[in-house]
């Protein structure tokens, strides 16, 4: 069965720089999910986006953005990466009254 | 904020034993769920339970919906060496689309 696929699967940034991930639900999902994991951590909710509009906000810093395009899938813009922002990054997908999957994941290194 | 306490926080055990682990929250959720994750890999779901009191299986796992909706647990028999990982218990308040507040996971390890 078709999963949740996430890209790029690791990344290499700078301090300052800035990095976009993407998320491609698993097909007839219409809902996304981003969430943050740092090392040894549990994961922690950042944003949801249902039908492309904004459904739900959680601890998501004012230097990173998401949105949800017509074909469903997300991206995530993280701008003015920190040391602290080095951390797995989890998209996850659901229908509305759906279980959320979740993808592989991308790590995130600041150097 | 909410927080899911999960314990116990690791647990080694031999090949063939029993596990328990539970969730307990300082406040309610309407679904309760289960993930495992191994070492730089997604969650994988492994439970889903949806009412108060519910018990589900799948295979050799069995969890249940606490009746106060503040904890559920999740039991694993005869473990087997793939059951290693990292479980984490994750709550929604108003139904399975809305955002996950997850436990603080429970580290299994399994001799043989």
């Amino acid at each position: 069965a078709a999963g949740v696929i996430q890209s790029p699967r690791h990344l290499i940034k700078e301090k300052r720089e800035t990095a976009t991930l993407k998320c491609y639900p698993i097909p007839r999902h219409d809902t996304v999910y981003w969430y943050q994991q740092g090392p040894g951590q549990d994961p922690q909710f950042l944003i949801s986006f249902y039908e492309k509009m904004q459904s739900d906000k959680g601890s998501i810093p004012d230097r990173f953005s998401a949105q949800q395009f017509s074909d469903y899938h997300s991206e995530l813009n993280m701008s003015s990466l920190e040391l602290g922002d080095s951390a797995l990054y989890f998209c996850a997908s659901s229908s509305p009254s759906g279980t959320q999957y979740f993808g592989p994941g991308t790590r995130l290194l600041v150097l | 904020g909410q927080q899911l306490n999960q314990s116990p926080q690791s647990m080694f055990i031999q090949e063939g034993e029993d596990v328990s682990m539970n969730c307990t929250s300082s406040s309610i959720f309407n679904t309760w769920l289960w993930y495992k994750q191994d070492p730089g890999e997604g969650p994988v779901l492994l439970i889903a339970l949806y009412k108060a009191g519910e018990l589900t299986s799948n295979g050799r796992l069995t969890a249940q919906f606490g009746i106060t909706r503040k904890d559920s647990f999740l039991n694993i028999s005869a473990s087997i060496p793939s059951d290693v990982g990292i479980y984490f218990c994750a709550g929604a308040d108003t139904g399975t689309a809305s955002k996950l507040t997850f436990g603080t996971g429970t580290r299994l390890q399994v001799t043989l």
